[in-house]
């Protein structure tokens, strides 16, 4: 049973570029979630999906983010014009959407803005 | 709103015991506890659900008070590889197990030997 994968595990760009991540969740899991972990907080809720549908935005959410999940399998994260502030580890999770199912957490893409 | 975690942090010698107490202002209907190690994912340990009895995974339980809004993990005779941060996460939503967790901000353990 493979775990939760993102690609890259790190990421290190200019201020102001685009940078795209990609999480493949477990594969018989139907829900994706994505988080944002800055250091000694909390995972931060960002947006989830059922199969292709986008559920759920945070507000945390901005117009620069944006994520989709074409096929219902891999999902894509991608943030323009980054921000210093953008800098953090994005968490992707997965579970199979029955109730009372935990999430499962991939090991992150650590983004650095210079 | 995110969940208030207590102590911030605790400094453990191997065999000691610890309570890590999460509590919300909001009603809760499930706290979903996580390890995370330096680096690493965070881990899933247990699913506490309103109403439901004491969970237990190898010597950490966790108990859930709806009264209280409150629940708390309980790690005994603690082992070097105890050690990490601890989270709890609550539902966004009354759909428990379907929606995205809110996340408190952490308690940090540390066990020595």
């Amino acid at each position: 049973d493979t775990g939760v994968s993102q690609d890259p595990r790190h990421k290190i760009t200019k201020r102001g570029q685009n940078v795209t991540f990609r999480c493949d969740p477990i594969s018989e899991h139907n829900r994706l979630y994505w988080y944002r972990q800055t250091l000694g907080q909390g995972p931060e809720f960002l947006t989830y999906f059922q199969n292709e549908a986008q559920l759920e935005k945070s507000r945390l959410l901005s117009d620069r983010f944006s994520a989709e999940r074409p096929k219902g399998s891999f999902s894509t994260l991608e943030i323009q014009r980054t921000e210093q502030g953008d800098s953090a580890m994005y968490l992707c999770a997965s579970s199979s959407g029955r109730l009372n199912q935990p999430q499962h957490f991939g090991d992150g893409t650590r983004l650095s803005i210079l | 709103q995110q969940p208030v975690q207590s102590p911030q942090a605790v400094i453990l010698r191997e065999g000691e015991d610890a309570v890590i107490n999460c509590s919300s202002s909001k009603a809760l209907y499930s706290v979903h506890w996580y390890r995370q190690k330096h680096g690493e994912a965070p881990v899933f340990l247990m699913i506490l659900l309103k109403g439901g009895e004491q969970k237990g995974h190898e010597k950490i339980s966790a108990s859930f008070n709806e009264k209280k809004q409150q629940s708390s993990l309980y790690l005994t005779a603690s082992q070097l590889s105890y050690s990490g941060t601890y989270f709890c996460g609550t539902p966004t939503g009354m759909d428990t197990g379907r929606r995205a967790l809110t996340f408190g901000s952490g308690t940090r353990l540390q066990v020595q030997p």
